[in-house]
């Protein structure tokens, strides 16, 4: 089975532009996390989309948004880069997300570099 | 709430010794626990996970985590550490019935030769 995988996997970006990022998740897999990792702030939530819903969502800006398509594929957008948007941002995929199951296991994509200049 | 606190940021070892990680978690019902380990340019890989079966998790790698309840922690360990775990290794918590991960701050483990 193939793996989570993210697109692309570099970016540079300027001050003020937009990016899209895309992830697509384990076959089979309709939960889709994303995570933005820096230096100073660690390993943080973003949201969580299931069935084409955000489920759950992190403390960032509207700037930072997401959707999921019907085949569970996800894009991330963040409109108005600034400096500190520069991290990996690590896309995540569950086999489950139904409430009362106790397997939530995360599988992690290698993850998008964007760089803000 | 669900969090986790990673004692240390940093830790060294010798080859061929042991390796202790130490998480603490706190969390409002019944975790789920997993340690996941990043090497450099890489993205996160699952070592092992709790969810409520046996307190004593074995994973890939000779690595093993305890869950002990009455210590709200899940240490990682490794009776012999190999030159191939230098790493950033997270702990995590998550609700049973949620997806939402907490992760903790990381520690970065070094192996000397």
């Amino acid at each position: 089975k193939a793996g989570v995988t993210q697109t692309p996997r570099y970016l540079i970006k300027t001050r003020g532009q937009q990016v899209t990022l895309s992830c697509s998740p384990i076959s089979g897999h309709r939960s889709v996390s994303w995570y933005q990792q820096t230096p100073g702030q660690g390993l943080q939530f973003l949201f969580e989309y299931f069935s084409e819903t955000q489920r759950n969502k992190g403390n960032f800006p509207g700037r930072f948004s997401g959707r999921q398509f019907s085949n569970s594929r996800s894009e991330m957008n963040v409109s108005t880069l600034e400096l500190g948007d520069s991290a990996l941002y690590l896309c995540a995929s569950s086999p489950t997300r139904l409430r009362g199951d106790s397997y939530n296991e995360q599988f992690f994509g290698p993850g998008t570099r964007l760089t803000v200049l | 709430a669900q969090s986790v606190t990673q004692l240390d940021s940093h830790v060294s070892v010798s080859e061929g010794t042991p390796v202790l990680l130490r998480c603490n978690y706190s969390s409002s019902y019944s975790p789920s626990l997993f340690w996941y380990v990043q090497h450099p340019n890489k993205g996160l890989q699952l070592l092992l996970k709790y969810t409520s079966a046996a307190t004593l998790v074995k994973g890939i790698n000779g690595f093993e985590a305890e869950f002990k309840k009455s210590e709200t922690s899940f240490h990682l360990t490794k009776p012999s550490a190999h030159m191939s775990d230098a790493a950033e290794y997270f702990c995590v918590v998550t609700l049973r019935t949620g997806n939402q991960f907490y992760f903790g701050t990381g520690t970065s483990l070094t192996v000397i030769p």
